[in-house]
């Protein structure tokens, strides 16, 4: 079964500095991959998604995330992180071409923390 | 705007109670999915539907069970509340995809049980 590790709790970012967010997954095919943030009090929302191709992918709020084939990496970046960005994150990952299998695995979070 | 709903942001209730918790999308999604969510375990599935009265369990099934009799509902049924399933629950919804298309998720149902 396919598994996300996202080892780091909680971390704290100055406002305007860049941000750097770790996913690590397991799974013997290349899965498809996801980024979500949780406002505080609110459901999720998908930041980024990656299927295959170009293994840099763009997503909303200025968010980008690397697939790294040979790490079992997808961490997601941002340059210059705002006071708004404070939220958790999650990195979820689905079973890939295998269709009918629909169902993601989610990560344990990442709480984010800005300070000014 | 697409919606998932979930009737009850917060909910109190008593150990022993039967308690349902509904959740409506308004997408025509094949998929429906109930999640909790606890500090420090992320999200966790119980269980989810691909169809009208289609169910599989998810990682978390045990003390919950789910009923979807029509295509845009899915509710999630706690038979005896205990103490433990104290909670966030998180519903969602996707089109029949491959895993391919994300997931829309509702604001969550606060459930504390007492």
């Amino acid at each position: 079964a396919q598994s996300v590790t996202q080892p780091d709790i909680h971390i704290t970012v100055s406002e305007g500095a860049s941000l750097e967010l770790r996913c690590n997954y397991s799974y013997g095919a290349t899965p498809y991959l996801f980024w979500y943030v949780q406002s505080p009090g609110q459901g999720l929302q998908l930041l980024l998604k990656y299927f295959s191709g170009d293994t840099l992918v763009q997503g909303i709020k200025g968010f980008e995330a690397e697939f790294k084939r040979s790490q079992s990496s997808f961490n997601l970046r941002k340059p210059s992180v705002h006071w708004s960005d404070a939220a958790e994150y999650f990195c979820a990952v689905a079973p890939g071409a295998l269709f009918g299998n629909e169902k993601l695995t989610f990560g344990t979070g990442t709480r984010l923390t800005i300070i000014p | 705007d697409v919606k998932v709903t979930q009737s009850s942001r917060y909910l109190v209730k008593r150990t022993g109670e039967k308690v349902f918790l509904e959740c409506v999308q308004d997408m025509d999604h094949e998929n429906m999915f109930w999640y909790r969510q606890d500090p420090g375990l992320g999200l966790r599935l119980i269980y989810f539907s691909y169809d009208v009265k289609m169910k599989e369990k998810g990682d978390i099934p045990e003390g919950y069970s789910v009923s979807r009799e029509k295509k845009e509902r899915f509710s999630l049924i706690l038979e005896s509340a205990s103490t433990n399933q104290t909670s966030m629950y998180l519903c969602a919804s996707s089109p029949l995809s491959g895993g391919r298309q994300s997931y829309t998720f509702g604001s969550g149902t606060r459930l504390t049980v007492v």
